[in-house]
């Protein structure tokens, strides 16, 4: 497994605002991802973070939105731009140690949008 | 569209049963079948997993039974205990350009009554 924090753990933001989630993980590892968990429901892949390149974001989620940055093999950060309040949700960051598919998640981070 | 598609939605169950939940796939490229447990406030956490080249797998009191040709993969959980209690979300990928991303259902809620 991984030992994986993320910071902040919740927050409370005013609509318009911009939120940086930070994820640090234990070990090297070079793929990661970000998730969104709308309350209630399951988890939606946002992008793809693996250090050295572009993420690559799924469809629905756009770049200009929610900004990822991976500065090296242990970290990464993703910016909520220009926040409503349909983007109250967790957000969740996981990684892929081996490449073999065990991803192995963060525990969240919980964003009210008011 | 819905790759993963799981039942029940909820499930409740008396202490020292057995609790089962069902995944069906459409996508014959996935190559990889994850089952994670989340508590409220957590994030998930990978219970248990198989391959396509196996039809079951157990770990303690948990299995995962997979029948490759209805394309279908389940969770038996024995002697389910209240501390079982959680969402459960089975998951499914394929190796994409190494970068192997999770589709997940829509999950199951368990309640374990003492």
């Amino acid at each position: 497994s991984a030992v994986i924090s993320q910071k902040p753990s919740r927050d409370i933001c005013q609509r318009g605002t911009s939120l940086t989630i930070q994820c640090q993980v234990d070990s090297q590892v070079t793929m990661m991802f970000w998730y969104r968990q709308q309350p209630g429901q399951s988890l939606t892949l946002i992008a793809t973070a693996n250090q050295g390149s572009e993420a690559t974001y799924e469809s629905g989620f756009v770049i200009d939105k929610f900004p990822i940055s991976r500065p090296n093999l242990t970290f990464s950060t993703l910016t909520v731009s220009n926040m409503s309040p349909e983007d109250s949700s967790i957000y969740l960051c996981s990684v892929d140690r081996t490449g073999a598919g065990e991803q192995f998640f963060g525990p969240g981070t919980r964003l009210t949008v008011l | 569209q819905q790759q993963v598609k799981q039942s029940p939605q909820s499930l409740i169950v008396q202490k020292g049963g057995i609790s089962i939940i069902n995944c069906a796939y459409e996508n014959t490229a996935f190559d990889y079948f994850p089952w994670y447990q989340q508590f409220p406030g957590k994030g998930p956490a990978l219970l248990i997993a198989i391959r396509p080249d196996v039809s079951e797998k157990k770990e303690g009191r948990f299995t995962i039974s997979f029948n490759k040709s209805a394309k279908q993969f389940s969770l038996h959980i024995m002697d389910s205990q209240p501390g079982d209690s959680a969402t459960y979300f089975c998951a499914a990928s394929m190796s994409q350009g190494g970068s192997e991303k999770l589709v997940f259902g829509k999950g199951t809620k368990l309640t374990v009554n003492p």
